[in-house]
């Protein structure tokens, strides 16, 4: 059962526009979440992260939403580059589970 | 900020043999490392999370004897691949959480081992 789901296996954008990437969650325990950006042959690095008593972080170009009724969350991209081409793995933790949940990745294409 | 060394980066073997993944956290102490593995295009999946100086918990249908972990110290994380057989060649990548003063780190990743067996 998978506890964390990225349903769009990729996405293209287009170099200056939003990317959004979408998380969904079902265990209602997890109170931390975080981003990931990962490069074919490389560990994943970490992009931003929230915890459950917020509903938004940002920093920079990255802004991370959590809707915890809807337990979902999102990480928009604005302005997206190239270089931001990669997979984006989100991750979850919290209750009884200190280790990370991740979903399965989208790969993001910016486009010039 | 914190730093996860891991290594070897890759690492091709025979059959039947065992190869040795070290994941050492360079600037904090790691009182907790976590070894994963990502085949290609699936998700990074957990394999054993370890404490310093206890045995490592395995996740269900990870072998223990094929797969063994050593933490034994805040800086050091061992994961050996006993055996080795094609169907493990795969990507392992270790994370650590610790602490150095009074900074907590969390999910600190290394940068991965791409193991083939041949």
């Amino acid at each position: 059962d998978q506890q964390v789901k990225q349903n769009s296996p990729s996405l293209s954008v287009q170099e200056g526009r939003i990317s959004i990437l979408n998380c969904d969650y079902t265990n209602s325990m997890f109170d931390y979440f975080l981003w990931y950006k990962k490069y074919p042959a490389e560990g994943p690095t970490f992009l931003i992260s929230i915890s459950s008593i917020k509903d938004k972080n940002e920093d920079g170009r990255f802004t991370v939403f959590l809707n915890k009724s809807a337990k979902h969350l999102s990480l928009h991209i604005v302005p997206s580059q190239p270089g931001d081409s990669a997979v984006y793995f989100c991750a979850a933790s919290g209750g009884s589970q200190g280790n990370l949940i991740f979903g399965k990745g989208t790969k993001l294409s910016v486009k010039p | 900020g914190a730093v996860v060394s891991q290594h070897p980066s890759w690492v091709i073997c025979k059959s039947g043999t065992s190869v040795k993944i070290e994941c050492r956290s360079l600037d904090f102490q790691a009182t907790t490392m976590f070894w994963y593995r990502q085949f290609p295009k699936q998700s990074l999946m957990l394999m054993a999370t370890s404490n310093e100086g206890s045995k490592a918990t395995y996740e269900q249908g990870v072998e223990k004897d094929k797969f063994l972990i050593n933490h034994a110290s805040l800086t050091l994380s061992t994961l050996t691949v006993t055996s080795a057989h094609p169907e493990d060649s795969s990507f392992y990548i270790c994370s650590a959480t610790g602490s150095r003063g009074r900074s907590n780190y969390g999910y600190t990743f290394g940068s991965g081992t791409r193991l083939t067996v041949v």
